[in-house]
């Protein structure tokens, strides 16, 4: 079935710092990939998606390219900031009338100063 | 963009008691909404599927008497959650598709807690 491996946290980082975030998936057609961040008390906002693959999905600084061949969609971010501390959650969804979206089990986020 | 937004945002209620929840699509026909349960520090489990004017398709486990979906218009799906107890408490989460996408937009959630 379709389904979502992703990094376990929790991570800390310091501010400026690399992040990387790994995520690969199991999907039985061809999924569209997402990233969503939640940051404390809210839901989810979309981050980021990449629809096929070698796609990149880029938003406020972070990225993450659709690899069919490895079957992943990792999330990076060159100089993390204090305010990016959040849930990070990679999905996928195969589209079409159900349209299901199968999550990652989430990866908390800490950036200190 | 497309706008989902829930009411309340947080609530507290007592055993026993039922509450609910709405989801709204504010900008878009939503054709199909989806709920979500949220754990503490855990990912989103699906509960159910509504389509506008049929009846909820629930996930496996789900007790669908307990947690009662209704999608009566385009652009409104409620849960209610009967007889609450404190193993309710969660955050719920709600997201529509529509407007000739199969995106999913989700909402801010809904913080329950039954004392």
């Amino acid at each position: 079935g379709d389904s979502v491996t992703q990094m376990e946290g929790p991570v800390t980082l310091s501010e400026e710092a690399f992040l990387t975030i790994n995520c690969t998936y199991t999907a039985t057609g061809y999924p569209s990939l997402f990233w969503y961040v939640q940051y404390p008390g809210e839901g989810l906002q979309l981050l980021l998606k990449a629809t096929k693959a070698d796609d990149k999905g880029s938003n406020k600084g972070f990225e993450a390219t659709y690899r069919k061949e490895t079957t992943s969609f990792h999330l990076e971010k060159g100089s993390v900031q204090v305010s990016d501390s959040a849930v990070y959650f990679c999905a996928l969804s195969v589209g079409g009338s159900s349209n299901q979206f199968y999550f990652g089990t989430g990866t908390s986020l800490t950036v200190i100063p | 963009g497309a706008v989902v937004s829930q009411h309340p945002s947080r609530v507290i209620c007592k055993s026993g008691t039922s509450v609910k929840i709405e989801c709204r699509s504010l900008d878009f026909q939503a054709t199909t909404m989806f709920w979500y349960r949220q754990f503490p520090k855990q990912s989103l489990m699906l509960m159910a599927t509504s389509n506008e004017g049929s009846k909820a398709t629930y996930e496996q486990g789900v007790e669908k008497d307990k947690f009662l979906i209704n999608h009566a218009s385009l652009t409104l799906s409620t849960l209610t959650v009967t007889s609450a107890h404190p193993e309710d408490s969660s955050f719920y989460i709600c997201s529509a598709q529509g407007g000739g996408s199969w995106e999913q937009y989700f909402g801010p959630g809904t913080r329950l807690t039954v004392t």
